[in-house]
């Protein structure tokens, strides 16, 4: 089963905007990892965030973590036409993960 | 990073037959990987967690005899679809944590397999 919602599903904008990404899960966690998928293709490791960390950042990424909401975002700054891709949060325990819907980011040149 | 294959990446076979497709991680040892299956435009589902030396795991709703799963060697884990139908179509992933990873959940993805059932 899905751990939870991510909004929005589909984001649509222009290069060198910023993209903002959420996703909510259900249980309790020990860290949320964000992932990026191109089409047909398979994932790849962006930023993993750990249950008692608030705000964490990779180059053009930030992520935040609310485990009050059960809730974490991710922001991509300065978008390019190369971030276009599906982007999915995962929590998991034991190492099986459980992957959010995910949001499909298109940035237009 | 720790780099994962698959073979073959993409398949496509008659309803009725079975498809091999292999997961292994080419510089590390994983005594423990585990296989995803993708429909298009949704997100991925893990469907069973493959074990070195033991039967694998399936998640609800997996039929494991439908879905083999053998973990023949520390880099290498096969998952056999038999009797291929068309709604077995899909992105097949496997994953696979380095072994004793500090943080159990780094878990590094192979590139998929689309098999395609006609």
């Amino acid at each position: 089963s899905q751990q939870g919602e991510e909004d929005p599903q589909a984001l649509s904008i222009q290069e060198g905007e910023n993209a903002t990404m959420n996703c909510s899960y259900k249980t309790s966690i020990n860290n949320l990892q964000w992932y990026r998928q191109n089409s047909g293709r398979g994932l790849v490791h962006l930023i993993l965030i750990r249950s008692n960390e608030r705000e964490k950042h990779s180059g053009r990424l930030r992520v935040t973590l609310d485990t009050s909401k059960k809730s974490s975002s991710l922001l991509i700054t300065a978008s390019r036409a190369a971030d276009t891709a599906s982007y999915f949060c995962a929590t998991g325990g034991t190492g099986k993960l459980i992957f959010g819907q995910g949001t499909t980011l298109q940035v237009k040149p | 990073g720790a780099v994962v294959s698959q073979h073959p990446s993409w398949v496509i076979c008659k309803s009725g037959t079975s498809v091999k497709i292999e997961c292994r991680s080419l510089d590390f040892q994983a005594t423990t990987m585990f296989w995803y299956r993708q429909f298009p435009k949704q997100s991925l589902m893990l469907m069973a967690t493959s074990n070195e030396g033991s039967k694998a795991t399936y998640e609800q709703g997996v039929e494991k005899d439908k879905f083999l799963i053998n973990h023949a060697s520390l880099t290498l884990s096969t998952l056999t679809v038999t009797s291929a139908h068309p709604e077995d179509s899909s992105f097949y992933i496997c994953s696979a944590p380095p072994r004793g990873a500090v943080a159990y959940n780094e878990q590094f993805f192979g590139p998929g397999t689309r098999l395609t059932v006609l």
